[in-house]
């Protein structure tokens, strides 16, 4: 059974950092692109980064781009998301996701078929 | 790329045909995906590549379209079908989702 558990969440201070984790198991890891998908409280989703399989090429939306670190460790099959200098509207509920590799015309076109749980962040004083 | 979802919200019946559109600020192919989600879950993945229907899936679900206007339909909405629907494009990053379409019992 393909799972996704994200852990790290919690309360913090503006400025402040947080590392989340993701842990992977029932399927072979290092072949997927991971994502970080992201939803503030009552709000829609927002897409926050991506990680290739073998981690060379990262991407980030631009409300965190140059304050987030997307990472992977694939001996221990686990996604990681380093977040500094966080803000409140960084406040939400921060979810992993596996990109399925489907192909259209040789680009990749499909969606994220499996997500964790969730884990939630909160930027407060 | 911006998504654009309408309506924003919607109210329908067991048994009516339901229909989401999503309109891509330029040109996105058929890169597009749709999610369902519930209150309190992850989004789940219905479609892919705009028109092919994710494993599992039940077939009153579709969709279709191409370039810049997307739709999802429902052709028989079920009671497990109330949720909020996402369409996503997939054509170039940052990727976007659409601001959400709320399906509500009538």
């Amino acid at each position: 059974e393909v799972q996704l558990v994200e852990s790290g969440g919690g309360l913090v201070q503006p400025g402040g950092s947080l590392r989340l984790s993701c842990a992977a198991s029932g399927f072979t890891f290092i072949t997927y692109w991971i994502h970080w998908v992201r939803q503030a409280p009552g709000k829609g989703l927002e897409w926050v980064s991506r990680i290739n399989s073998d981690g060379s090429i990262t991407s980030y939306g631009d409300s965190v781009k140059g304050r987030f670190t997307i990472s992977r460790d694939d001996a221990k099959n686990t996604l990681y998301l380093q977040m500094n200098s966080l803000r409140a509207e960084d406040t939400a509920v921060y979810y992993c996701t596996r990109e399925v590799p489907y192909y259209y015309n040789n680009r990749r076109s499909g969606g994220f078929d499996y997500w964790g749980q969730g884990t939630l962040v909160t930027v407060s004083s | 790329i911006q998504l654009t979802q309408s309506p924003s919200s919607l109210s329908a019946s067991v048994g009516d045909r339901v229909t989401i559109t999503c309109r891509a600020s330029q040109g996105i192919s058929s890169y597009l995906a749709w999610y369902q989600q519930k209150a309190g879950k992850a989004p789940k993945l219905l479609i892919h590549t705009a028109s092919t229907l994710h494993s599992g899936v039940p077939s009153r679900f579709s969709g279709s379209g191409s370039g810049t206007d997307f739709t999802l339909t429902i052709s028989s909405l079920q009671p497990e079908d109330f949720a909020t629907y996402y369409c996503q494009q997939v054509n170039s990053y940052p990727l976007t989702f659409g601001g959400g379409t709320k399906v509500e019992i009538k």
